[in-house]
């Protein structure tokens, strides 16, 4: 069974710092690998996705990830962050189904609460 | 295009009463998703159905806790006799029905049991 842990519950940086959300998966075959991002009593939002291909893909709102197959790691990354980015990020894993179709249930990590200082 | 939708956005309910919770994919989706959070976890995946089929239960309660997803109408998330533990956001996701792709998640239902 595939599993996602996000080693860090919470997060403090200060506006136009650079930030990286720490996301390790367990999964035996090439995963599909998501990060979301959630306001307080709001639902998630995509912020970017790896299926295969090329190892750094880039999200919106300026946000990237690497996937590294050696460090079973898909580590979140911005530049410079915003007061607006506070928020949950949650990494996900997805499997396909066994019985064929590409369509999928998503496994999750706890979450990394995000604080931005002024 | 209106996103995933799902209401009531806030439901309170006393133990013992049933929950109905519903949810009306994007336009051309025809795969659903239902995720449970509770305080403090990530989201918890609980069912995935496609019109007129349950696909994968694994992780729905064996007991008070079904889904449907009619030809017709939304997906009903349905939890009878609640109990307090039953209070969270119940979150669901729609997909279309090529990929793989990415889900695409509502607002969110949070319930809250009394």
């Amino acid at each position: 069974a595939q599993s996602v842990t996000q080693p860090d519950i919470h997060i403090t940086v200060s506006e136009g710092a650079s930030l990286e959300l720490r996301c390790n998966y367990s999964y035996g075959a090439t995963p599909y690998l998501f990060w979301y991002v959630q306001s307080p009593g709001q639902g998630l939002q995509l912020l970017l996705k790896y299926f295969s291909g090329d190892t750094l893909v880039q999200g919106i709102k300026g946000f990237e990830a690497e996937f590294k197959r050696s460090q079973s790691s898909f580590n979140l990354r911005k530049p410079s962050v915003h007061w607006s980015d506070a928020a949950e990020y949650f990494c996900a894993v997805g499997a396909a189904r066994v019985s064929g179709g590409s369509n999928y249930k998503l496994t999750f990590g706890k979450g990394t609460l995000l604080t931005v200082n002024p | 295009n209106a996103g995933v939708m799902q209401n009531p956005r806030h439901l309170v309910r006393r133990r013992g009463q049933e929950a109905r919770l519903r949810c009306s994919p994007m336009k051309g989706h025809s795969h659903v998703y239902w995720y449970r959070q509770l305080p403090e976890e990530g989201l918890k995946f609980m069912v995935y159905l496609q019109k007129e089929n349950i696909i994968d239960e694994s992780g729905m309660p064996k007991e008070r806790f079904s889904a449907e997803f009619p030809k017709e109408g939304p997906s009903i998330l349905r939890i009878q006799q609640v109990v307090r533990g039953d209070s969270a956001a119940y979150f669901c996701a729609s997909s279309p029905p090529r990929g793989p792709i990415e889900q695409y998640f509502g607002p969110g239902t949070r319930l809250t049991v009394t």
